[in-house]
């Protein structure tokens, strides 16, 4: 089957530098992305990550490796706001559709 | 970002009674809708992969006859939870892409909470 694994809570301090981690076993595997969800709300794409490496996208970098079926989303310079869930996800090849199988969770607190 | 809209947020309903919840890409033309149940502090677990003019694929577990999903347009799908029980109080969640998770990025909509008394 499938699984993802992913801390489920995390804290850190105001203006510091977080990583969450994410490991994966799954078949057809294509690609890894990370949503946040804020309490009540919807999933917000981050970032998408199809080759191995580290994408940035301003506060937010997101990395993957492959070969290790691992990745993390790293946090910089933290803010209040970014007290959130995070999920990562796998992107799945399927026979007729592709998917996203989504990890549980990491629950980030941030302290100020 | 492309919008997608879902109606309605809430809704609240008697045990045994059928609740539709609608998903909508306003902006572009939806080839393809997921739609997500969440439990309370979950994760998203997907239920179908629906696609515009043919049947939706159900993910092991979900029961087709229960929730039915319809994609009768490239800008609808909707979800029918039949004889809703207490056991099917969850968040819903659809979202919506233009082209194949390959090329583009789902957007989410707003989400629908759903109670059953």
């Amino acid at each position: 089957g499938q699984s993802l694994e992913q801390p489920s809570e995390v804290t850190a301090v105001e203006g510091a530098i977080v990583q969450i981690n994410c490991t994966y076993q799954t078949s057809g595997f294509y690609g890894l992305s990370w949503y946040q969800q804020h309490d009540g709300g919807a999933p917000t794409f981050l970032s998408y990550n199809g080759l191995d490496g580290l994408e940035e996208t301003g506060r937010f970098s997101s990395f993957l490796s492959r070969s290790d079926s691992y990745g993390y989303l790293l946090l910089q310079e933290l803010q209040m706001k970014d007290s959130a869930s995070y999920f990562c996800a796998v992107y799945l090849a399927g026979n007729r559709d592709d998917k996203i199988i989504f990890g549980k969770g990491t629950r980030l607190h941030i302290l100020p | 970002g492309a919008v997608v809209s879902q109606h309605p947020s809430r809704v609240i309903c008697k045990s045994g009674t059928s609740v539709k919840i609608e998903c909508r890409s306003l902006d572009f033309q939806a080839t393809t809708m997921f739609w997500y149940r969440q439990f309370p502090k979950q994760s998203l677990m997907l239920m179908a992969t629906s696609n515009e003019g043919s049947k939706a694929t159900y993910e092991q577990g979900v029961e087709k006859d229960k929730f039915l999903i319809n994609h009768a347009s490239l800008t609808l799908s909707t979800l029918t939870v039949t004889s809703a029980h207490p056991e099917d109080s969850s968040f819903y969640i659809c979202s919506a892409l233009s082209g194949t998770l390959r090329q583009e990025t789902q957007y989410f909509g707003p989400g629908t909470r759903l109670l059953v008394l």
